[in-house]
């Protein structure tokens, strides 16, 4: 199984500074169509993940600009631009490339 | 995107099998592959199997492999996991997630609200 690896596990983070979440794959997510099967979620307190970003860097639907995702092989990165009190939660990174799919251990944000 | 809505809670005891199920509304099934992911207390989250609504092909993870089943009804309007021989382990969220089937990736677009199943003697 390809194990994913999310830093840090705990992001206190002022409000109005950016955040950033590092995933590591232990294999390519590299798909033979181009794209990158790399998802991110977040899970707020009691509700369900919700999408955020998929294929790498594809942000989805209404999801604020303030959220993007880069990254290339098995080395992936979210960045908040700008943090706001909404976004306190878990961030969870997936891969879907090869069954089964597999998420990282998540990274708690919340607000300092 | 489809509109994702499960079953009830559920408290099982050890032995036993649950059935868990996912209406789709908004969307026709058959335009998704149905996720199921599972949630322990206080854990990441394990994602389970697929089913493509469209074909019914489906795909285990190993871990569950001869104890899930993941299937849709007849009139392919509502998704279901069984899981049986439960233990205390199986203690869990069971979340449903959608996938367009139109759209390259895997990515999970569409949750249902989640189960709880507890398992106890």
């Amino acid at each position: 199984d390809i194990v994913m690896t999310q830093s840090p596990l705990s992001l206190p983070v002022t409000p109005g500074e950016p955040a950033s979440i590092s995933c590591r794959s232990s294999q390519s997510l590299l798909h033979s169509n181009g794209h990158y099967y790399l998802d991110w979620y977040l899970q707020k307190a009691g509700q369900s993940p919700q999408l955020l970003i998929y294929l790498g860097s594809n942000r989805a639907s209404g999801v604020p600009d303030r959220f993007s995702g880069s990254g290339s092989g098995t080395d992936f990165t979210l960045r908040i631009s700008r943090v706001e009190a909404d976004d306190v939660g878990i961030y969870y990174c997936m891969q879907g490339i090869q069954a089964p799919f597999t998420f990282g251990q998540g990274t708690r944000l919340d607000i300092k | 995107q489809v509109q994702l809505v499960q079953s009830g809670a559920e408290v099982k005891k050890p032995g036993a099998s649950v059935k868990v199920s996912c209406k789709a509304s908004g969307y026709s099934l058959t335009a998704y592959v149905i996720h199921w992911v599972r949630q322990a207390p206080g854990q990441s989250l394990e994602w389970m199997g697929r089913l493509n609504a469209d074909s019914g092909d489906t795909r285990y993870s190993q871990k569950f492999q001869g104890r899930v089943i993941i299937a849709r009804d007849t009139s392919a309007t509502t998704a279901y996991m069984e899981l049986s021989s439960l233990r205390s382990e199986d203690t869990a969220i069971y979340y449903c997630a959608g996938t367009p089937i139109a759209v390259p990736g895997n990515q999970l677009d569409s949750w249902g609200q989640g189960t709880m199943v507890s398992v106890s003697s």
